[in-house]
C-alpha cells in the first residue's frame, strides 16, 4: 500500500531563517506531488505541484520554492522565512495513471515563524 | 488557478439536524469533482470522487450529488453528529492540478 511522509510535524522559526520541509512517498512510482498552504482562516491554497523529477510548477509568486531530487521525494524550501510564510502546509501525491482520482496526503506541518 | 467556491463558510448545527453545503466550480473542461473531509489535526481525507453530471455518492449519512452542467456540487450530512465537526473541502482536478474551495467549517453542537 502506499504511504506518504511529512516532517517535521511541527516547526517555529525566525524570520530570515531557511526553511526545508521534506515529503516522501512509499508504495508508489511517477506520483504526481503537490504542496499546498492553509493559511489561517482560508482554505487550501496550491502552492507547486510536480509530475516527474526536476519538473516543477508553480502557482502562486512568493517567497518559497520546491524541488523533485528522487521520484517520490518532494521539498519545499525558503533562504529566508516571512512573518506572512506561518501557516500549515500539507504535502499530497495523486496517482496520474487512474485519471483524476483522489489526493492523498500526508500529516502535515504546522510553521509558525517569529 | 481555477475558482472553486464553498459555501458557506462555517456553519454550526444541533446535533440531529440535517445540513447541507455547496461546492461551485467552472462548468467548462470539468473532469471531476472530489468531496474531503480534515478532521483538526489530521490529514483530509476523500469522501467521493465524482465525474458525471447528475452523480450521486452516499457513504452512511452523507451523500453527494453534482450537476456539471451548471458548476455545482451538493454535499448533504442527515442526522448531524458531533463526530461529523471537520472542515468539508471540495476540489475541481485540472490537468495536473488540485485546485481546492475554501472549504466549509462544520460544527455540530451536542
Amino acid at each position: 500500500s502506499q504511504t506518504i511522509h511529512q516532517w517535521p510535524a511541527t516547526l517555529v522559526q525566525p524570520v530570515g531563517s531557511p526553511l526545508s520541509l521534506e515529503c516522501t512517498v512509499e508504495g508508489t512510482s511517477n506520483p504526481n506531488l503537490y504542496w499546498y498552504r492553509q493559511a489561517a482562516g482560508r482554505g487550501l491554497q496550491l502552492l507547486f505541484y510536480s509530475v516527474g523529477i526536476g519538473q516543477i510548477s508553480s502557482e502562486v509568486p512568493q517567497n518559497l520554492s520546491a524541488s523533485r531530487p528522487q521520484d517520490r521525494q518532494f521539498i519545499l524550501s525558503s533562504k529566508k522565512l516571512l512573518l506572512s510564510d506561518s501557516g500549515f502546509y500539507l504535502c499530497a501525491w495523486s496517482d496520474p495513471t487512474r485519471g483524476y482520482t483522489e489526493a492523498f496526503f500526508g500529516q502535515g506541518t504546522r510553521l509558525t515563524v517569529v | 488557478i481555477l475558482n472553486v467556491e464553498q459555501s458557506p463558510q462555517s456553519l454550526h448545527v444541533q446535533e440531529g439536524d440535517s445540513t447541507n453545503f455547496t461546492c461551485s466550480f467552472p462548468s467548462s473542461n470539468f473532469y471531476a469533482l472530489h468531496w474531503y473531509r480534515w478532521e483538526t489535526a489530521k490529514s483530509p481525507e476523500a469522501l467521493f470522487v465524482m465525474t458525471l453530471n447528475g452523480d450521486e455518492k452516499k457513504k452512511g449519512r452523507i451523500s453527494a450529488t453534482l450537476n456539471t452542467k451548471e458548476g455545482y456540487s451538493y454535499l448533504y450530512i442527515k442526522g448531524s453528529q458531533p463526530e461529523d465537526s471537520a472542515t468539508y473541502l471540495c476540489a475541481s482536478p485540472t490537468g495536473n492540478q488540485f485546485y481546492f474551495g475554501t472549504g466549509t467549517s462544520l460544527t455540530v453542537i451536542p
